[in-house]
């Protein structure tokens, strides 16, 4: 998982509080995607960035969460008044280009977020 | 994406081969095979992907059935650092299709 940098490893916030989760690809890739994985589940996809822009945020919450992959600096995942259910790893990945999707992402060792 | 189905667990004893499969029976012509591994606490780790052909590299092989409705991920010598829960996963390549469902994936466990 060299490369793809996430901060912090683990985070706890209190019920109705902000968590921001930072990203960094990996050199050369200019897009990053984030997932979510509860105890127990797979990962499931959350929203796809590239640089300024969110192509697909499909699976992210309606409320609270937001992203940004802005043109420097890493990505922020945010989510903002922090419920008991928010509780949970969100990892970030990246890729040097969609061009071809056969392209495999790189995932950093992800966020342990808790809400106590 | 088309589903796959993989063995919930399995295990396999310390330096041995190891065959994981995975039934993926509704693949499309355009779909790639992917395996990632998630070793506890981190996140998933890229470990191989095909189309049609056979494939090698460092970490496994892959073996896909002339059919393409099942592939078989090998570790040729199982170590106690293998112990993981692998993925197959399909991704379309010229869809446009970027993200990838997980399922639950195989727990694989090492015995010493």
């Amino acid at each position: 998982n060299a490369g793809v940098m996430q901060n912090p490893r683990h985070l706890v916030r209190r019920r109705g509080q902000e968590a921001r989760l930072r990203c960094s690809p990996m050199k050369g890739h200019s897009h990053v995607y984030w997932y979510r994985q509860l105890p127990e589940e797979g990962l499931k996809f959350m929203v796809y960035l590239q640089k300024e822009n969110i192509i697909d945020e499909s699976g992210m919450p309606k409320e609270r969460f937001s992203a940004e992959f802005p043109k420097e600096g890493p990505s922020i995942l945010r989510i903002q008044q922090v419920v008991r259910g928010d509780s949970a790893a969100y990892f970030c990945a990246s890729s040097p280009s969609q061009t071809y999707s056969n392209q495999p992402q790189h995932f950093g060792d992800g966020t342990r977020l808790s809400i106590l | 994406d088309a589903k796959t189905t993989q063995p919930n667990s399995m295990e396999s004893n310390e330096e041995e081969p190891v065959h994981l499969p995975c039934n993926h029976s509704t693949i499309s012509g355009t779909d790639y095979i992917h395996w990632y591994r998630q070793l506890p606490s981190q996140g998933p780790e890229y470990v191989i992907h095909g189309l049609t052909s056979n494939v090698n590299n460092r970490m496994a092989s892959l073996a896909i059935a002339e059919d393409r409705k099942s592939s078989t991920l090998i570790l040729h010598r199982a170590t106690l650092r293998d112990a993981a829960v692998y993925y197959c996963i399909l991704r379309d390549a010229f869809s446009g299709t970027y993200k990838y469902i997980f399922g639950t994936g195989t727990r694989l466990k090492v015995l010493a």
